[in-house]
């Protein structure tokens, strides 16, 4: 079956503009997770959402991040004002409800952003 | 807090040796812990975990990692690499309890096979 899907697989933006990136999870994938894997600062975790619940933004580097999930599916990162230091490949993820299979997280391609 | 360690940034094997990546964590509680594997302009690909039960996990692609409590270790291994095994290894933890599920990454480590 189709894996997570992310778009676009690249990015190129001016400082100081707005983007936003998609995440499309595997289909009946109820947790979504959104990570920025950059040279210096490794994998880092951003925000997830499970279900309807409300969701944890605790890994979001400033207030310039926002994430939002439509309809318990697609998912969209907006990053305002983009500054150098968010240059990085954005990753998301998906994985069951519940089960052992739960634990499992399926990555995206990601979405390699650059900020000039 | 939890962390992993990954401490080799990057592992040389011949081929058909046997591989050992090194992971090490630290958390308040017990781990769940797992292995991803990302190969060039790829996103992350799981390779096995470590819930509960039998120390010695088996993955994907022949690959295995033991679990010890005592050392806090979760080290992948593999019998006889393979020249297409070079890639980046993650480690990573998250808690068995808690509604944090996200995932906590070491920095990775470069496996290159030698043919």
């Amino acid at each position: 079956g189709a894996g997570v899907s992310q778009s676009p697989s690249n990015k190129v933006t001016e400082k100081g503009k707005d983007v936003e990136l998609r995440c499309d999870p595997i289909s009946g994938h109820t947790a979504l997770y959104w990570y920025r894997q950059s040279l210096g600062q490794g994998l880092e975790f951003l925000i997830y959402f499970q279900g309807n619940s409300a969701p944890d933004k605790s890994g979001l580097p400033s207030d310039r991040f926002s994430a939002e999930r439509t309809g318990g599916s697609v998912s969209t990162l907006t990053i305002q004002r983009t500054q150098q230091e968010d240059s990085a490949v954005y990753l998301c993820a998906s994985s069951a409800a519940g089960g052992e299979s739960s634990y499992e997280q399926y990555f995206g391609p990601g979405t390699r952003l650059t900020v000039t | 807090a939890q962390s992993v360690a990954q401490p080799e940034d990057q592992v040389n094997v011949a081929e058909g040796n046997p591989l050992t990546v090194k992971c090490t964590y630290s958390v308040s509680g017990n781990p769940y812990l797992f292995w991803y594997v990302q190969y060039p302009n790829r996103g992350l690909q799981f390779l096995l975990k470590y819930i509960t039960g039998d120390n010695l996990v088996k993955g994907s692609y022949g690959f295995e990692a033991e679990f010890n409590k005592s050392q806090t270790s979760f080290h992948l291994k593999k019998p006889s690499a393979l020249v297409s095994d070079s890639a980046l290894y993650f480690c990573a933890v998250r808690l068995e309890w808690g509604s944090a599920r996200q995932l906590t990454f070491g920095s990775g480590t470069q496996l290159t096979v030698l043919p």
